[in-house]
């Protein structure tokens, strides 16, 4: 299966944990979203990276939240010190090259925030 | 600016049916329309897009329509089945000149289709 790939499916976290979301994209693939989605609503965007770098982090938090796709591995969206709020799916999407319109979508990972 | 308006919330049609949901934006950079599909607990599928040199697109039984100048787009399903039962999301991506190269979603429209 050459899809997107995210793992955990589920993840649960007390109050206070971090939180650790992983995404490998398609395979060719070089460009990565992160999207959250709340209960009933569409998803947001936040944040897109290339290898080893950050293009864009306009929608993330300003504090608790990072991301990263190392030359090697799998993209990472870090979440320090987890709310409630943080309660969402989190998907990743990818694309091949920076000037490709579709991006493809993972299952998502569930956070939910005790 | 960046907001891409959908419409119905929900919708309920017959198995048959055709099924339309709308989408309105105002940010003239986008150039790019998607519609994703989602079923519970799964990530959204890319169903069908359109670019704005066109002004309608069909893939099999899913349509989608496409107003320039209203700045309007919409998705059409002929014949829904019940399979199509699932929420759709309309969204739009900022063309290459534009500085957004992610996309921005409608809220969704959940569908059910009886049999």
């Amino acid at each position: 299966n050459a899809g997107v790939m995210q793992n955990p499916r589920h993840l649960v976290r007390r109050r206070g944990q971090e939180a650790r979301l992983r995404c490998s994209p398609m395979k060719g693939h070089s460009h990565v979203y992160w999207y959250r989605q709340l209960p009933e609503e569409g998803l947001k965007f936040m944040v897109y990276l290339q290898k080893e770098n950050i293009i864009d982090e306009s929608g993330m938090p300003k504090e608790r939240f990072s991301a990263e796709f190392p030359k090697e591995g799998p993209s990472i969206l870090r979440i320090q010190q987890v709310v409630r709020g943080d309660s969402a799916a989190y998907f990743c999407a990818s694309s091949p090259y920076a000037g490709s319109y579709e991006q493809y979508f993972g299952p998502g990972t569930r956070l939910t925030v005790t | 600016q960046q907001q891409v308006k959908q419409s119905p919330q929900s919708l309920i049609v017959q198995k048959g049916g055709i099924s339309i949901i709308n989408c309105a934006y105002e940010n003239t950079a986008f150039d790019y329309f998607p519609w994703y599909q989602q079923f519970p607990g799964k990530g959204p599928a890319l169903l069908i897009a359109i670019r704005p040199d066109v002004s309608e697109k069909k893939e099999g039984r899913f349509t989608i329509s496409f107003n320039k100048s209203a700045k309007q787009f919409s998705l059409h399903i002929m014949d829904s089945q019940p399979g199509d039962s699932a929420t759709y999301f309309c969204a739009a991506r900022e063309g290459q000149s534009g500085s957004a190269r992610q996309l921005t979603f409608g809220s969704g429209t959940q569908l059910t289709v009886l049999p």
